[in-house]
């Protein structure tokens, strides 16, 4: 079946550069994504790439997609105390009514100053 | 745009009554909504898919007479949790999806049984 994992935690420091790393199996998703969560709050899109697409850059986001290793990342640039938040890789996955989404246990991003 | 609210954002209740937690897309039509069950430092876990005007499908192990979902129009979905347990206490979200398969994600809803 599906399965889509990350690394649990991260830690930098601000101002510094933060990658986080996930890993799909489901070679047939179109779309892959990365959503954000603060505590207590619901999700947030933050980007999403296409299958066919190698890299997508979005002001300081940006998202690398290895579709032979199906290895996608996220690459936040300048990092600042405000992303700290719990980030969600997700692919999409096709059932019989619609397309739902595979997420990933999420990465915990910690930014200290 | 693409805006999803959730209703309400908490609620207790007792053991052994329903609950009933109203999604809605604000500025677009969703022709597909989703629930979500979210444990604490957890996951999401896909409850239940549902399309406007027909019955939802169900994950494998959702009960579908425990979380009745309804999806009456473009832009609202209900799940009713019924007859609540403690282990029912969780957080739910919800999302909507119009003509792209992007979904959007309404803020959630804490329940707690008690």
């Amino acid at each position: 079946g599906e399965d889509v994992e990350q690394s649990l935690f991260l830690s930098v420091r601000e101002g510094d550069s933060s990658v986080i790393n996930c890993t799909y199996t489901d070679s047939s998703s179109t779309y892959l994504y990365w959503y954000k969560q603060e505590p207590g709050a619901g999700l947030q899109l933050l980007t999403y790439i296409f299958s066919n697409m190698d890299m997508k850059q979005d002001q300081r986001l940006t998202v690398l997609l290895n579709k032979k290793d199906k290895h996608l990342s996220l690459r936040i640039a300048d990092t600042q105390t405000g992303d700290s938040a719990i980030y969600f890789c997700a692919e999409s996955s096709s059932n019989q009514a619609g397309t739902a989404l595979i997420f990933g246990k999420g990465t915990t991003l910690s930014v200290s100053s | 745009g693409a805006v999803v609210s959730q209703h309400p954002s908490w609620v207790i209740c007792k053991s052994g009554t329903s609950v009933k937690i109203e999604c809605r897309s604000l500025d677009f039509q969703a022709t597909t909504m989703f629930w979500y069950r979210q444990f604490p430092k957890q996951s999401l876990m896909l409850m239940a898919t549902s399309n406007e005007g027909s019955k939802a499908t169900y994950e494998q192990g959702v009960e579908k007479d425990k979380f009745l979902i309804n999806h009456a129009s473009l832009t609202l979905s209900t799940l009713t949790v019924t007859s609540a347990h403690p282990e029912d206490s969780s957080f739910y979200i919800c999302s909507a999806s119009g003509l792209t398969d992007t979904q959007y994600f309404g803020p959630g809803t804490r329940l707690t049984v008690l």
